[in-house]
């Protein structure tokens, strides 16, 4: 069945590091893909989103990854800041699927002063 | 702009009772959709609308009603409240489906 998860549900870094997120999906129909950040006692933001046809994605201080050989996604996150303390989610849309996102499980990111 | 505002906050109910949470978004999104997110666990679609008078099931639709009556609202409705229905329950909008505004949450326990 579909399924979108994650790696390690935890991740510890130094600030000023960079962070690597990473995803794992299974569902090769996805027309997208997204992460979100949720930090505590708020709702999901949406940071980032990649199309399937392509393999890169940069924005402000962040960089999105697409392998689809190994059906393999990554958040990127340079110099790591102790307000990008958060879980991470990705997700997947199906634009056939009335935009709908399927989610993973999260990865906590804890940035260490 | 308010963005997505959910009410009530916070609630606790006994199993059997009913009640129903609102989401009222002023970004006049087209596209609405209730999540509820359980410890340790992403987020899970319950039911979700596509337009005014339109709604549809999610992954987790048992035990929910919706409805979408004006645009900007989109009402969740639990008729039989269950112990396994405690959980924070997310309000979401969206004029496309990848980037979604979420609301607060609300909070809401079911003894």
């Amino acid at each position: 069945g579909e399924s979108v998860g994650l790696h390690l549900p935890t991740l510890s870094v130094q600030e000023g590091d960079n962070s690597i997120i990473n995803c794992a999906y299974s569902n090769s129909a996805s027309d997208y893909f997204i992460w979100y950040k949720q930090e505590s006692g708020k709702g999901p933001q949406f940071i980032i989103d990649i199309r399937s046809n392509m393999d890169k994605r940069q924005g402000q201080r962040v960089t999105v990854l697409l392998n689809k050989t190994v059906k393999h996604l990554s958040l990127q996150i340079a110099a790591t800041q102790p307000g990008d303390s958060a879980v991470y989610f990705c997700a997947e849309n199906k634009e056939t699927s009335g935009s709908r996102l399927t989610f993973g499980e999260g990865t906590q990111l804890t940035v260490n002063p | 702009n308010a963005g997505v505002t959910q009410t009530p906050k916070f609630r606790v109910l006994k199993t059997g009772q009913s009640m129903t949470l609102l989401c009222a978004q002023d970004m006049n999104h087209e596209y609405m959709y209730w999540y509820r997110q359980d410890p340790g666990m992403g987020l899970r679609l319950i039911h979700y609308s596509v337009g005014e008078g339109t709604t549809a099931k999610g992954e987790v639709p048992d035990g929910y009603n919706v409805s979408r009556l004006k645009k900007q609202n989109f009402l969740l409705g639990l008729e039989s409240a269950a112990p396994s229905q405690t959980s924070v329950y997310f309000c979401a909008s969206s004029y496309w489906g990848n980037e979604q505004f979420f609301g607060p949450g609300t909070r809401l326990t079911v003894l």
